[in-house]
């Protein structure tokens, strides 16, 4: 069964401070995998999408990694801020053309405290 | 930044009744996307619509929802008789589409539906 998990299911950090966040999917075919942001109340915004031959990807102060070996993959957010809180959704795509099939997580919800 | 956008922001209404969901999707996409979020679950995918006809949909997706393209901007979403358990966020999406790439969605800022 085509499954996303992530973890924590919750985070509370400091401003400042780094935290990662993991994605593990048992989802085939595999066709790439994203990260989003969803603000409460509002719609996910996508932070980065890898393919299976790449590792890692940043963007800002946002770096992804994927291994498509073990199925796992993270999201690094480094000096956090206010804004970063949010719960983020690590989304499987499944299959290619027109029978692509998006595989939801259910988020990690960050709190940044000052 | 072109964005896309959904009508109304909360809709509340009877069970029984139905509902007419509003996006405009951004301007130059081909793909465009039904998802809900009911409160605390993950977000799930309804139905997507490519080239004027539905590409593929969920289980989710029955008989009570049709997706519609009445113009070229508009996409909708119809519940046709509304169930306590479509209260939810509903998201609409676009996306280019051209290639594994650059198949990123945009998301709106959802529509909380209410049944009661």
């Amino acid at each position: 069964k085509n499954q996303v998990e992530q973890s924590p299911q919750s985070l509370i950090i400091l401003e400042g401070k780094n935290c990662t966040l993991q994605c593990n999917y048992t989802v085939s075919p595999f066709s790439n995998l994203r990260w989003y942001k969803q603000d409460t109340g509002r719609g996910p915004v996508s932070l980065t999408i890898m393919t299976f031959s790449e590792n890692t990807k940043s963007n800002g102060r946002y770096t992804a990694t994927l291994d498509a070996d073990t199925k796992q993959s993270s999201l690094h957010i480094t000096a956090s801020q206010l804004s970063d809180s949010a719960s983020y959704i690590c989304v499987v795509t499944s299959g290619a053309g027109n029978n692509r099939k998006l595989i939801w997580g259910l988020g990690t919800s960050l709190a940044v405290n000052p | 930044e072109p964005e896309v956008t959904q009508t109304p922001s909360h809709q509340v209404t009877q069970m029984g009744q139905e509902v007419i969901l509003r996006c405009v999707p951004i301007s130059n996409h081909l793909y465009f996307y039904w998802y809900r979020q009911i409160l605390g679950q993950k977000v799930e995918f309804l139905v997507s619509f490519y080239n004027n006809e539905i590409s593929e949909k969920s289980e989710i997706f029955d008989d009570q929802f049709s997706v519609e393209r009445p113009d070229g901007s508009n996409f909708t979403l119809k519940i046709r008789s509304t169930k306590l358990e479509d209260s939810a966020m509903y998201f609409c999406a676009s996306s280019s589409g051209t290639s594994v790439f650059s198949e990123t969605q945009y998301f709106g800022p959802g529509t909380r539906l209410l049944v009661l």
